[in-house]
């Protein structure tokens, strides 16, 4: 049972476009975090969220928390190839410290 | 930079082989993750510790894989009799027990079994 969705799975852009991924459950989360991942390297942490309504800005990079907490958005905007990468959202619970993960959106940026 | 380091980074190895992976955590990080993934999905929770006691174990974790974490620092996770359906990713990561949603992730160590 995939607990959070993510889409789309596959994203091909132009440098410069604009692009929102979306990470989605029928599950309430405690907080919820998002990862970038390059190929054969460790997801690398961007941000947490743990408010529900919570928007957070990193550059370009803008991360929302949906009011109930089961769902979450992430908006580039002017996107650069250096964004190219697999994109993971992960949600804790309050039972326990693992991470649940969403399947990833492999973010392609064009030159 | 004082970050999650796992060792090694690669192993191939045969089918029915033993496999030992290493990972070392943040220094004053207490938890202890293990996470499994697989091409184009992402990471699975293996198990984890709080300091050296491991309070938690997925299904996934069969009776091939044992994790330890002796002192408190750093962990080891063994596969006995490797299978090619273990082939992955496996990631280590490492928080504050006060802070258990923040997970710092090491490099990973891609395991191939033949």
């Amino acid at each position: 049972t995939q607990l959070l969705e993510q889409s789309p799975q596959f994203l091909s852009i132009q440098e410069g476009e604009n692009l929102t991924v979306y990470c989605n459950s029928s599950s309430v989360f405690s907080s919820l975090q998002w990862y970038r991942q390059e190929p054969g390297e460790g997801p690398v942490l961007l941000v947490t969220v743990v408010t529900g309504g919570e928007v957070k800005k990193l550059k370009r990079l803008t991360f929302q928390f949906g009011d109930a907490r089961k769902d979450s958005s992430l908006h580039i905007t002017a996107a650069q190839t250096g964004d190219t990468g697999l994109y993971l959202c992960a949600g804790a619970r309050n039972q326990g410290g693992k991470l649940i993960f969403g399947q990833g959106t492999e973010l392609s940026v064009k030159p | 930079d004082t970050g999650v380091s796992q060792d090694p980074r690669h192993k191939i190895t045969k089918r029915g082989q033993n496999v030992t992976f290493r990972c070392d955590p943040i220094s004053e990080h207490n938890r202890l993750y293990w996470y499994r993934q697989t091409l184009g999905q992402g990471p699975e929770f293996l198990t984890y510790f709080q300091n050296e006691a491991q309070l938690e174990k997925s299904r996934l974790l069969s009776d091939r894989f044992s994790a330890e974490r002796p002192k408190g620092s750093f962990s080891t996770l063994e596969i006995q009799r490797t299978e090619q359906g273990d082939s992955a990713m496996y990631l280590c990561a490492s928080s504050w027990a006060g802070n258990t949603d923040t997970q710092y992730f090491g490099p990973g160590t891609r395991l191939t079994v033949l």
